[in-house]
């Protein structure tokens, strides 16, 4: 099992552009999720899918969209890509809903100039 | 919402000593808490867990307590060795909720 993979690895965009982070789980787990990292701080929420079919908005979700394709995939898209959205994205997935272990991604590295 | 802190940014240990990683929650209604370990440009992975149930659960050189009183957490690793070498978070959920609420992060660097 890979586990939850992200791609790309890293990103740099300038501002204005648009792009999809993407993320896949084979763990069957039903609920999905978007974080972001900055320096110094915790992982923010940005959105999250608790289900198939189903995603809300987290703590962060302004300059975000996100679409949950498939059971496995869950996207994360930047519209217009602003220096303020410069941080490490990590997706993560846990089996069900209620408080539950989340498993995490690598990471993407995005930087917007 | 939830507010999660943790006690000291950094935390220097003597390989082979023990480390104790504190965090504390605000939300007396927090139901799940849970550590995780982020090496250097990798993912956060999951340590240990605890329901708020229990007050101390124990894994592979871990053990995690938990004072619903003072509203505390905190993380114990015993014989730290180098590996340990990591940022540590504590993540706090409320019962039924989707959502975890982090803390900012502990560096815990073992010295040699």
């Amino acid at each position: 099992n890979a586990g939850v993979t992200q791609t790309p690895k890293f990103q740099v965009l300038k501002t204005g552009q648009s792009m999809t982070l993407q993320c896949a789980q084979d763990m069957n787990h039903n609920s999905m999720y978007w974080y972001r990292q900055d320096p110094g701080m915790g992982l923010r929420l940005i959105y999250y899918s608790a289900s198939e079919g189903t995603t809300d908005k987290g703590e962060v979700p302004n300059g975000y969209n996100v679409s949950r394709l498939n059971k496995r995939e869950f996207s994360l898209r930047l519209e217009s890509a602003a220096p303020s959205q410069t941080s490490v994205y990590f997706c993560a997935s846990s089996a069900s809903g209620g408080p539950d272990t989340q498993y995490f991604g690598p990471g993407t590295r995005l930087t917007v100039l | 919402g939830e507010s999660v802190g943790l006690h000291l940014p950094t935390l220097s240990v003597q390989e082979g000593d023990n480390s104790i990683i504190n965090c504390a929650y605000s939300n007396s209604a927090s139901d799940y808490f849970i550590w995780y370990k982020q090496e250097s440009g990798k993912g956060p992975q999951f340590i240990i867990d605890i329901r708020s149930n229990m007050d101390k659960r124990q894994g592979q050189r871990v053990t995690v307590l938990l004072n619903k009183t003072v509203k505390h957490l905190s993380l114990q690793i015993a014989a730290t060795q180098p590996g340990d070498s990591a940022v540590y978070f504590c993540a706090v959920a409320s019962a039924n909720d989707y959502k975890l609420s982090f803390g900012a992060g502990t560096t815990v660097t073992v010295r040699a």
